[in-house]
């Protein structure tokens, strides 16, 4: 069974720039989540997608946004980056599109933002 | 405003010892909570869960206990081990909210030997 990957796993990127993070969720699972963890924070959520449709959105402004691919990956876009996006993003997947299913998670993408 | 509190950002247990780390909820739709556990450079690791139709879970060294009238849940680990040493993050969740699973800011377990 494979795992949630994402990719690339360190990223530098300037501000004003665009970032796209790829995530593969784990085998059999339909639904990934993006999960964005500042230092010394918990994860806070971006948002999840089910069927390639948005499934629900944390409080990030639009210029984040993203995909899901038939496949179940799924990419998480950031569109003119501020200092304040230096984070690790962390890709999770499940089974179902609901609240009640543990999350397994990818190691994350650590973006940092100069 | 945050929904899930994890008041304290650090804890030291000895070896051997009972590790209880805590956790306060503040909204009473929360039907569904899960502690997480994470190493450096990895990611979240699903560790344990429970349902507000229950107040205790328990699965080999790990205990999660949840007080619904107190919003309060704790995970007991005992025997503590040194691979214990983590950040452990409580997290909640209630069908059909948009925000889906809400974390708390973790606590650190220090294993001491």
């Amino acid at each position: 069974e494979t795992g949630v990957t994402q990719s690339p796993t360190h990223l530098i990127k300037t501000r004003g720039q665009q970032v796209t993070l790829r995530c593969s969720s784990q085998s059999g699972h339909n639904t990934v989540s993006w999960y964005q963890q500042a230092l010394g924070q918990g994860p806070q959520f971006i948002f999840q997608y089910y069927r390639e449709e948005e499934n629900g959105r944390g409080n990030f402004p639009p210029r984040f946004s993203g995909l899901q691919f038939p496949n179940y990956s799924s990419e998480l876009n950031v569109n003119a980056l501020e200092l304040d996006d230096s984070a690790l993003y962390l890709c999770a997947s499940s089974p179902v599109g609901e609240g009640n299913s543990p999350l397994h998670f990818g190691n994350g993408t650590r973006l940092t933002v100069t | 405003d945050q929904q899930v509190k994890q008041n304290s950002p650090s804890l030291s247990v000895q070896e051997g010892r009972i590790s209880i780390l805590n956790c306060d909820y503040t909204n009473s739709m929360f039907d569904y909570f899960l502690w997480y556990k994470k190493y450096p450079a990895e990611g979240p690791t699903f560790l344990i869960s429970i349902s507000s139709i229950k107040d205790k879970n328990e699965d080999g060294r790990f205990t999660v206990f949840l007080n619904k009238s107190a919003k309060h849940l704790s995970l007991h680990i005992v025997p503590s081990q040194p691979g214990d040493s983590a950040v452990y993050f409580c997290a909640a969740s209630a069908l059909n909210r948009d925000d889906k699973i809400i974390f708390g800011k973790g606590t650190r377990l220090h294993i001491l030997p």
